[in-house]
């Protein structure tokens, strides 16, 4: 069965601090590898990932795959308390079929 | 654009009734999905539509029903409400070919008593 697991559920940290949100999966036809971040109404796109060990980065948010050990990474540095949200990791295994997992909530104390 | 949008926003069913979610998209986006978000649930995929007339099950359809019959909209038909359908709904759509990035709707909050 497809699956996609995140650690950890959720994450309290001071602002400034640096974070790190997993992702593993496990998907039969593994095609990309996407993470979202959900605020208080619908998920908006952060990153897309297909190919191992080539990061994208937007801002102080980054991200990695690793095709081989099927995990993904989500680092945000400098956090800041906007960052305060659930970020969402899915696979699609083919065609429009998503599989999401059940989301890290990261809380920013200021 | 107004890109995908849902009506209504929040809606309180009695068991047993029926009802449409609405979503629209102005984007001519080729596949559009119904997802449902739970606590602790993540979101799950209902049904999707990889274009006009053409559509199929998710991970969680039973209960549910849709209609492609345009590019723009995916209704999405509750047939006898039961309160385990108590979620958030999410519609989302993309672009077809290899732009996976999925553009979410605002959601619908259905409470059923």
């Amino acid at each position: 069965e497809d699956k996609v697991v995140q650690s950890p559920l959720s994450l309290v940290v001071h602002e400034g601090d640096t974070v790190t949100l997993n992702c593993s999966y496990e998907v039969t036809n593994f095609r990309s590898l996407l993470w979202y971040k959900q605020e208080k109404k619908a998920p908006t796109f952060l990153f897309m990932l297909t190919s191992s060990g080539i990061e994208k980065k937007s801002g102080r948010l980054s991200s990695i795959l690793d095709k081989k050990e099927l995990f993904s990474i989500l680092n945000i540095t400098d956090t800041q308390t906007g960052d305060s949200a659930v970020y969402l990791c899915a696979s699609n295994f083919g065609n429009e079929k998503l599989t999401f997992g059940t989301g890290t909530r990261l809380t920013i104390i200021p | 654009n107004a890109g995908v949008t849902q009506t209504p926003k929040f809606q309180v069913l009695k068991t047993g009734q029926s009802m449409t979610l609405q979503c629209a998209q102005d984007m001519n986006h080729e596949y559009m999905s119904w997802y449902r978000q739970d606590p602790g649930m993540g979101l799950r995929l209902i049904h999707y539509s990889v274009g006009a007339g053409i559509t199929d099950q998710g991970e969680v359809p039973n209960g549910y029903n849709v209609s492609r019959s345009t590019t723009e909209d995916f209704p999405l038909r509750l047939l006898s409400a039961a309160p385990s359908q108590t979620s958030v709904y999410f519609c989302a759509s993309r672009p077809g070919g290899l732009g996976e990035t999925q553009y979410f709707g605002p959601g619908t909050r259905l409470l059923v008593l």
